[in-house]
């Protein structure tokens, strides 16, 4: 079975500040995904990530997958408040289908002056 | 870019209603849908993967006969909660992506309460 786990769940930032989201997976995958979602409402992608040692930046967020340790990190540079949201990330067991995604149980994050 | 459509947006209705919730790809075809429930402040949880033109495929523990999907055209899913309790009240928020590999996009959900 799948596991998908996220560290840390709740996340107090300033802003200005840095820090990184990690995300730990159980099975073999190079399929991870990155999504945030805003209070109410649905998900919106952020990354994808296919292969061991993809990086990905976006304005202050960068996420990086390195499939030998199953671990994908979502990296957040000087914060601002507009990044307060929940993140979640998701793996897509290998050998199945496309877009049949486990989550990790979300990182709230809260950025406050 | 790639627009999934999820109607209606908020429903309340009572106890042994059933509930259709719409789901449609507006500028792609998309062959699987996926249908996911996540409950207040909790992740989301795959509930079953819809294939146009063909039997869902539920996920262990989701009710086959409670939920009941059915994908007729490579644009519409749709998922009816049957005989809804207070206890499926959640929001329901559906999946689709325009190609192999590319991320899949999502619904704006369907927020479910049964009174």
């Amino acid at each position: 079975e799948l596991k998908v786990e996220q560290n840390p769940l709740f996340l107090s930032m300033q802003e200005g500040k840095n820090y990184t989201i990690y995300c730990n997976y159980s099975t073999t995958s190079d399929r991870l995904y990155w999504y945030r979602q805003d209070p109410g409402k649905s998900l919106e992608s952020l990354f994808v990530l296919l292969s061991n040692g993809a990086v990905k930046q976006e304005g202050r967020l960068m996420a990086s997958l390195d499939t030998k340790a199953r671990l994908s990190t979502l990296h957040i540079t000087a914060a601002v408040h507009d990044l307060s949201a929940t993140y979640f990330c998701a793996v897509d067991l290998t050998g199945t289908s496309y877009g049949k995604l486990t989550f990790g149980q979300g990182t709230i994050l809260t950025v406050h002056p | 870019g790639a627009v999934v459509s999820q109607h209606p947006s908020w429903v309340i209705c009572k106890s042994g209603t059933s509930v259709k919730i719409e789901c449609r790809s507006l500028d792609f075809q998309a062959t699987t849908m996926f249908w996911y429930r996540q409950f207040p402040k909790q992740s989301l949880m795959l509930m079953a993967t819809s294939n146009e033109g063909s039997k869902a495929t539920y996920e262990q523990g989701v009710e086959k006969d409670k939920f009941l999907i059915n994908h007729a055209s490579l644009t519409l899913s749709t998922l009816t909660v049957t005989s809804a309790h207070p206890e499926d009240s959640s929001f329901y928020i559906c999946s689709a992506a325009p190609g192999t590999g590319q991320p899949q996009h999502f619904g704006d959900g369907t927020r479910l309460s049964i009174l």
